[in-house]
């Protein structure tokens, strides 16, 4: 069973500090992989993908991927309180479509 | 592009209802994904399409529950008779490809509560 894992929270970070949300998978055949966030009522969102082993950033957020631990990351710098949402972290190889965790929820507190 | 339409925006119906959930891709997208979204399962795939033809529909909860896609532009999933279990947010997802690196699109969603 192909499984991908996140710590449901709430994680609670205040303004202006680093979020750090975690994802660990079972498929070591997984390539690649996404962060996605989702407002209460909205649709998941994609936010970032990364399929190298390392750190790649955009903007206020860096993904960090280490294949040999199976294990993602998604760093927010600088939190603002409309960061406050739930964080999907999905990993899919080239064959197969994406498994989802079931999401961290964030809180930035003003 | 518009990006993934989906409707209705709510559904309330009342249990042994057929459901009809529709769903249009974005154009040029070869996959299409429908998944159903609780608090307590978060994200499942129900059933994917390529080129309108199903590819995995391991996920399909029990024979209640069909899915089809036309043609390119339009897919629909239906549940009948619908039971309260049921009761969810229903996503649908397109894809340039599978393995994309572009991720999947979503819908708005479908929250359906069967009473």
């Amino acid at each position: 069973q192909k499984e991908v894992e996140q710590n449901s929270g709430p994680l609670s970070v205040p303004e202006g500090a680093i979020a750090s949300l975690n994802c660990t998978y079972s498929d070591r055949g997984s390539q690649s992989f996404f962060w996605y966030r989702q407002y209460s009522g909205k649709s998941p969102e994609l936010i970032m993908f990364i399929y190298s082993n390392g750190d790649k950033e955009d903007g206020r957020f860096t993904a960090q991927l280490n294949k040999a631990s199976q294990y993602v990351s998604l760093l927010i710098r600088d939190s603002q309180p409309s960061d406050s949402a739930t964080y999907l972290c999905a990993g899919g190889g080239s064959q197969g479509n994406l498994i989802f965790g079931k999401g961290t929820k964030l809180s930035v507190k003003p | 592009d518009a990006g993934v339409i989906q409707s209705p925006r709510h559904e309330v119906t009342e249990m042994g209802q057929e459901v009809t959930l529709r769903c249009k891709p974005i154009s040029g997208h070869d996959y299409l994904f429908w998944y159903r979204q609780t608090m307590m399962r978060g994200l499942e795939l129900l059933i994917y399409f390529n080129n309108n033809v199903p590819i995995d529909d391991s996920g399909m909860p029990e024979d209640r529950f069909s899915a089809k896609m036309p043609n390119a532009s339009f897919s629909t999933l239906k549940i009948q008779p619908s039971e309260p279990r049921d009761s969810a947010v229903y996503f649908c997802a397109s894809s340039l490809h599978i393995g994309s690196y572009s991720g999947y699109t979503f819908g708005s969603g479908t929250r359906l509560t069967v009473v």
